[in-house]
């Protein structure tokens, strides 16, 4: 079946370390995005890529870095740069160009900072 | 400034009855318009979007949305409720002056309730 594929689930981290999240699509999506969903807000873009080895910020990218050397994977790191990373992580893509397409949205990731 | 707007937290209702989720937008030019669910510890799923065109919209699991350009409004509803509809729901926009789905806006959510 085509998706995404997000991993790990559930993620616990010590303060001042890097860990990096796990984006994989099937979809043959040129658009991927990471989002960041905390209780009782919208999701908040944290990087987007629309091509391979492109990525561009987003709205809330201090803390983070991405790459993009595959079509169908989109890491992310959360560095110890990250002042409130515990967050439920969400990356997603789409068919690319200027029309308005749906995401397609991975399972999740939970990070929790100890 | 463009925003979305999801005036409730939560949404109660009896299964069977009908259920509307609210959603109003501000935003520059016509809109694209989303809803999406999420259901607890799980990614988000599309429902249904309105480019342009009728203003009546249907979706996945029964859903529907209704564009209201007076009233910049494009409310969910579904005419019968089951307790399996119980989740968060998102609305997005993009101003069609924007050039790509990463400038999507998001609500805040609505999280949704059937009793049975």
């Amino acid at each position: 079946d085509g998706g995404i594929t997000q991993s790990p689930k559930y993620l616990f981290r010590k303060e001042g370390q890097n860990v990096t999240l796990s984006c994989e699509q099937n979809l043959n999506h040129d658009a991927m995005y990471w989002y960041r969903q905390d209780p009782g807000q919208g999701l908040r873009l944290i990087y987007y890529s629309q091509i391979v080895n492109d990525f561009q910020k987003g709205d809330i990218a201090e803390g983070y870095s991405v790459s993009r050397e595959k079509k169908e994977s989109f890491p992310l790191t959360v560095t110890s740069a990250q002042k409130n990373p515990t967050a439920f992580y969400l990356c997603a893509s789409s068919i690319g160009g200027v029309s308005p397409r749906e995401l397609f949205f991975g399972e999740g990731s939970r990070l929790t900072v100890l | 400034a463009q925003s979305v707007a999801q005036p409730e937290d939560q949404v109660n209702v009896a299964e069977g009855n009908p259920l509307t989720v609210k959603c109003t937008y501000s935003v520059s030019g016509n809109p694209y318009l989303f809803w999406y669910v999420q259901y607890p510890n799980r990614g988000l799923q599309f429902l249904l979007k309105y480019i342009t065109g009728d203003n009546l919209v249907k979706g996945s699991y029964g859903f529907e949305a209704e564009f209201n350009k007076s009233q910049t409004s494009f409310h969910l509803k579904k005419p019968s409720a089951l307790v399996s509809d119980s989740a968060l729901y998102f609305c997005a926009v993009r101003a069609s002056g924007m050039d790509s789905n990463y400038q999507l806006i998001w609500g805040a959510g609505t999280k949704l309730i059937i009793k049975p």
